[in-house]
């Protein structure tokens, strides 16, 4: 069974860092991309930012530069590390494991999700 | 800045048929943007409905279907049923890795 089990969530002050990670289990972790989905309260979803299974890290222009996604393959972890935080980064973020094309190739949609993790920035 | 766009809600009879599309606030959808969907209830991750376009995830009802019509991705459901009452998103991949999601719409079946 896939499982997607986020943690380091928690309140922080504006200009703040926390690093959040994510604990994947149940499947080949380095044949996937993974990534970071967010959703502030009573908001839509915002994709973040993914790690690519090659090494390649993308992002979103809100927090390019402020965050920085790390994959250990031999640990299947998935970090985001998150500076200069601001107020309108408080969100549940979730871990989503991108999908696989039938003949194994990376696909661009989300397969499998995490239940999230709170972060909060408040002064 | 381009947009993702959907329509903000949409009310369907149990039954009955509703079609969600998802634009571009510039340009046209096409199938080379790769267009997923997926289904939300409050307090819950999302699921993921159809990928694609138009193949449907494993364990997902076939009253689910996904298609582009005229210059949107579109999801319908056909037959709804009173847990189908969500929020439903969908997602484009831009290219260069970056994917990025509509505002959602929130389906009330009645």
């Amino acid at each position: 069974e896939v499982q997607l089990l986020e943690s380091g969530g928690g309140l922080i002050q504006p200009g703040g860092s926390l690093r959040l990670s994510c604990a994947a289990s149940g499947f080949i972790f380095s044949s996937h991309g993974m990534s970071w989905v967010r959703q502030a309260p009573g908001k839509g979803l915002e994709w973040v930012s993914t790690g690519g299974v090659s090494g390649g890290t993308y992002y979103a222009d809100s927090v390019k530069g402020r965050f920085t996604i790390s994959r250990d393959n031999s640990k299947n972890t998935v970090d985001l590390e998150m500076k200069s935080l601001r107020v309108e980064d408080t969100a549940l973020y979730f871990c989503a494991r991108r999908g696989l094309t039938d003949s194994g190739a990376q696909a661009y949609y989300f397969d499998q999700w995490g239940q999230g993790t709170l972060v909060t920035v408040s002064p | 800045q381009t947009v993702v766009t959907q329509e903000p809600s949409f009310s369907v009879s149990p039954g009955g048929t509703v079609t969600l599309t998802c634009g571009l606030s510039s340009g046209s959808v096409s199938s080379n943007y790769k267009p997923s969907w997926y289904q939300q209830t409050p307090g819950q991750a999302p699921r993921t409905l159809i990928y694609s376009t138009s193949v449907r995830s494993s364990g997902v009802p076939d009253r689910f279907s996904g298609s582009i019509l005229g210059n949107k991705a579109a999801l319908t459901i056909t037959g709804a049923q009173a847990d189908d009452e969500s929020d439903y998103y969908c997602a484009l991949y831009m290219g260069s890795g970056i994917s990025m999601f509509g505002g959602g719409t929130k389906v009330t079946v009645l």
